[in-house]
């Protein structure tokens, strides 16, 4: 039982370059989360998905874009780098939003330096 | 505003001795607490979930306790080990539009050392 898998694990880019970050859980969760994790700062949201097809912006979604076209996976794109996107990325999921689900199953993070 | 703030940042502690890390919280509604332990380089895992009705949840060497009056809850550990060393992240869920909204605090970083 994988969880939740979170690729590249780390990723150099230049300023304007674009990628995309990939998320997979295999446990049938319908929610899904994107968070970026800054030095002394709280994790926060980017951008979210309450099921397949569906997305939400976060707290902080701009220069971000995402995709839901499976259930179980949640991509999430830059477009066009800035150096202010170097971060430490978690993806997370849960099963619902009652009290008692919705305890989050992070990935692993993903580190992602703009030079 | 809705805000979560954790203290002390950091704390380096002895190996066996017990600690205790503070969440202070203005989140409303309130909905439910979470604690979370980070690994360096992982991702957090939770370690206890606290609702409005309960003060002192145990999960191990691990004992959470909440004050909704005061907003405050703690994280104590008792009899620390090696793998203790880690960031705990106090969660605080609070509903807003119909959405349980989570809001993270920084994390308190613990050290424990031989």
């Amino acid at each position: 039982n994988a969880g939740v898998t979170q690729t590249p694990k780390f990723r150099v880019l230049k300023t304007g370059q674009s990628m995309t970050l990939l998320c997979a859980q295999d446990m049938n969760h319908e929610y899904m989360y994107w968070y970026r994790q800054d030095p002394g700062m709280g994790l926060r949201l980017i951008h979210y998905s309450v099921g397949e097809g569906t997305t939400a912006k976060g707290e902080v979604p701009d220069g971000y874009n995402v995709s839901r076209l499976k259930k179980q996976n949640f991509l999430l794109g830059l477009e066009s780098a800035a150096p202010s996107q170097t971060s430490v990325y978690f993806c997370a999921s849960n099963s619902g939003q009652n009290s008692g689900a919705n305890v989050l199953t992070f990935g692993a993070g993903s580190r992602l330096t703009v030079l | 505003k809705n805000q979560v703030e954790q203290s002390p940042q950091s704390l380096i502690i002895l190996e066996g001795k017990n600690c205790t890390l503070q969440c202070n919280y203005t989140v409303s509604p309130f909905s439910n607490l979470r604690w979370y332990k980070q690994d360096t380089g992982r991702g957090p895992v939770s370690l206890t979930i606290m609702t409005f009705s309960e003060n002192t949840k145990s999960n191990g060497r691990y004992t959470a306790t909440l004050d909704a009056d005061t907003k405050q809850s703690s994280l104590h550990i008792t009899a620390s080990q090696l793998s203790d060393s880690a960031s705990y992240i106090c969660v605080v869920s609070g509903v807003s539009g119909g959405y349980n909204k989570l809001i993270f605090g920084a994390g308190t970083r613990l050290a424990v050392h031989p």
